[in-house]
């Protein structure tokens, strides 16, 4: 079945540098992917949603990449700052029933002053 | 619009007890959701539904019911809770299918079964 992996370990940054979270997938092909954002105690919330023609996608200081290749999909955060501090998830259309996701487990974020 | 807003934000349940978790979204989505969270297992997928009268089994269903007579509204009942239904319950909704279409999420809630 479908495998999603993302660093379980948390990302520590300083303020000011660019975060790269890593998203890696095995056993499918997705033609899709989207990232979303978690705060502590909230529901997570949407981010991007990248097609795997598209390769890269940009939104303000976010850049998510797509390489069919590697199977992986790469999100970045340029000039990160402690508001961007949260677990970000990438989630994968769900290999049972049809239009399901599927999440990773999501890797934390932390961003130093 | 208020979004998607679920109700209660926390509950506890002894063990056998059961309950509805509510979930109402005012975006007129077709399709909706519902997601567990523990912690070291990532977001898991319960039922979810495509437009009102039609739902499907998730990832995990077993011991959750669900229905959907309206487009708003999308409650998840527990019939007989047990403790490893302790958990932190999301419900999402989406204007379209899940794979292509940003999903919106509730505030959740946090159950606890003892």
């Amino acid at each position: 079945s479908q495998k999603i992996e993302q660093n379980s370990e948390a990302l520590n940054i300083q303020e000011g540098k660019t975060a790269t979270l890593t998203c890696n997938y095995t056993n499918y092909s997705p033609a899709y992917l989207q990232w979303y954002r978690q705060d502590p105690g909230r529901g997570p919330v949407f981010l991007l949603l990248i097609r795997e023609n598209e390769k890269e996608k940009r939104k303000e200081r976010l850049k998510v990449t797509f390489d069919t290749t590697l199977k992986q999909s790469l999100f970045h955060i340029t000039a990160s700052q402690p508001a961007d501090s949260a677990t970000y998830l990438c989630a994968f259309p769900g290999d049972s029933g049809y239009s399901t996701l599927t999440f990773g487990k999501g890797t934390m974020l932390l961003v130093s002053p | 619009n208020a979004g998607v807003t679920q109700t209660p934000k926390f509950q506890v349940l002894k063990t056998g007890q059961s309950m509805t978790l509510q979930c109402a979204q005012d975006m007129n989505h077709e399709y909706m959701s519902w997601y567990r969270q523990d912690p070291g297992m990532g977001l898991r997928l319960i039922h979810y539904s495509v437009g009102a009268g039609i739902t499907d089994q998730g990832e995990v269903p077993n011991g959750y019911n669900v229905s959907r007579s309206t487009t708003e509204d999308f409650p998840l009942r527990l019939l007989s809770a047990a403790p490893s239904q302790t958990s932190v319950y999301f419900c999402a909704s989406s204007y379209g299918g899940f794979r292509y279409n940003e999903q919106f999420f509730g505030p959740g809630t946090r159950l606890t079964v003892l």
